[in-house]
């Protein structure tokens, strides 16, 4: 059974940083494209970042050069380093699963989220 | 900025058939992927690839994509299919890759 489980998440303040991660099971990793995607409280989806099977990765403008998402291949974990935190950076993220085809890709697998509150 | 736009709510009887739309310039040259998000839960793909429906998502659900409309239709509606739906592209080597739609809220009335 594939799982995906975030923690990490919490109240932040303003200009702090903050990692959360993502541990899978019932496939690796490795071999996969996988995602960040967050959810405003009350508002829609945002994908946030991508981290290919070979390690590069790509972001949301809005997070760009603040986020950055890496993997651990061996402990089938995924990580999303926030910096320089924003009020409205605050959300549940959710780590997914990305499958792709012929040059299009959609989130098949998601995580319950975990919720990021950046607060004074 | 890149935009698929959705109405903001649809509402439909039981039993009737609900309409959602995706709109973009030229999305039907896009593979469009649509969710349905349930309140407290996450999202569950329910299309794929403009009309091919996962394993387990009844024949309810289905889905079309020309011109600059993408369409998701969910016939003989039941309370249970009350939901946010929200529409997916994915565009490699682009600035934004991953966009979601503005999404809609299905009320059953």
């Amino acid at each position: 059974e594939v799982q995906l489980l975030e923690a990490g998440g919490g109240l932040v303040q303003p200009g702090g940083s903050m990692r959360v991660s993502c541990t899978v099971s019932g496939f690796s990793i490795s071999d996969n494209y996988m995602s960040w995607v967050r959810q405003a409280p009350g508002k829609g989806l945002e994908w946030v970042a991508v981290i290919y099977s070979a390690g590069s990765t790509d972001f949301a403008d809005s997070v760009k050069g603040r986020f950055t998402m890496s993997k651990d291949n061996s402990k089938n974990m995924l990580f999303l380093q926030m910096t320089d935190l924003r009020a409205e950076d605050s959300a549940h993220y959710y780590c997914a699963s990305k499958y792709c085809s012929s040059g299009s890709c959609y989130f098949d697998h998601w995580g319950q989220g975990t919720l990021v509150i950046v607060s004074s | 900025s890149d935009v698929l736009t959705q109405p903001p709510s649809v509402s439909v009887a039981p039993g009737e058939t609900a309409t959602i739309t995706c709109e973009r310039d030229n999305i039907g040259a896009k593979s469009v992927h649509w969710y349905q998000q349930r309140p407290g839960q996450a999202p569950l793909l329910v299309i794929s690839f403009d009309s091919d429906r996962p394993s387990g998502i009844p024949e309810r659900f289905s889905g079309s994509n020309s011109g600059n409309t993408a369409t998701l239709s969910i016939s003989r509606v039941e309370a249970g299919d009350a939901a946010d739906y929200y529409c997916q592209v994915w565009t490699f080597n682009s600035d934004h890759p991953g966009l979601f739609g503005t999404g809609t809220e299905v009320t059953v009335l």
